[in-house]
């Protein structure tokens, strides 16, 4: 079974500008969670998508925003990018299993994005 | 509140040793799932082991096994032989049983292997 798939794997951009990330789950994985890694933040999350839902965000502005397609295929879009948005972004997906904490999360290999 | 504590900012070993990560966490759920996650350089989260709150064995995985001790609130990981592809970032994270509530990671563990 092919794993979480993300594109692109590596991007430049300048201030101001936007990025489109895509992220696409493990077959049958209908739940998508989207995470920012930064050297001194460490690993926060931004949004989860269930079946085209957001389920839960995390406290980021609404320059990030996401969504899910009827494929379970995420995107997460940064507008107005800042400095600061450099990071690595990880796609997570996972197998709803009826109980949230026995749900494994499985991660792409991220995107780096970098902002001049 | 709910949180993931790691202590050790960097551990090395040698080849062939056992190692074990520290990992300590902090919840009022009863029910709460401890994951851990291998970083290498790459960036990828490679998915280690579970261990879920009401298991009463400990989780193993080939060579990863978590020693869970639920009233000490610890979920350490034993990498056993270890090899020089162990070098890497290591996380535990737990996910409480709320519906769409979120991953809590600690802040790291780098494992570095000489030969």
């Amino acid at each position: 079974k092919a794993g979480v798939t993300q594109t692109p794997r590596y991007l430049i951009k300048t201030r101001g500008q936007q990025v489109t990330l895509s992220c696409s789950p493990i077959s049958g994985h209908r739940s998508v969670s989207w995470y920012q890694q930064t050297p001194g933040q460490g690993l926060q999350f931004l949004f989860e998508y269930f079946s085209e839902t957001q389920r839960n965000k995390g406290n980021f502005p609404g320059r990030f925003s996401g969504r899910q397609f009827s494929n379970s295929r995420s995107e997460m879009n940064v507008s107005t990018l800042e400095l600061g948005d450099s990071a690595l972004y990880l796609c997570a997906s996972s197998f709803w299993t009826g109980a949230r904490y026995q749900e494994t999360q499985y991660f792409g290999p991220g995107t780096r994005l970098l902002v001049l | 509140a709910q949180k993931i504590t790691q202590t050790q900012p960097g551990m090395f070993v040698q080849e062939k040793e056992a190692v074990t990560l520290d990992c300590t966490y902090d919840t009022s759920d009863q029910s709460y799932g401890l994951f851990w996650y291998k970083q290498p350089s790459s960036g990828e989260m490679i998915f280690l082991i579970y261990q879920g709150s009401y298991d009463e064995q400990n989780a193993t995985e080939g060579r990863y096994s978590l020693n869970f001790q639920k009233a000490r609130k610890s979920a350490n990981l034993v990498i056993s032989a270890s090899q020089l592809g162990d070098s890497a970032m290591y996380f535990c994270a737990m996910l409480p049983n709320q519906a769409g509530t979120a991953l809590i990671f600690g802040k790291g563990t780098t494992l570095s292997v000489s030969s």
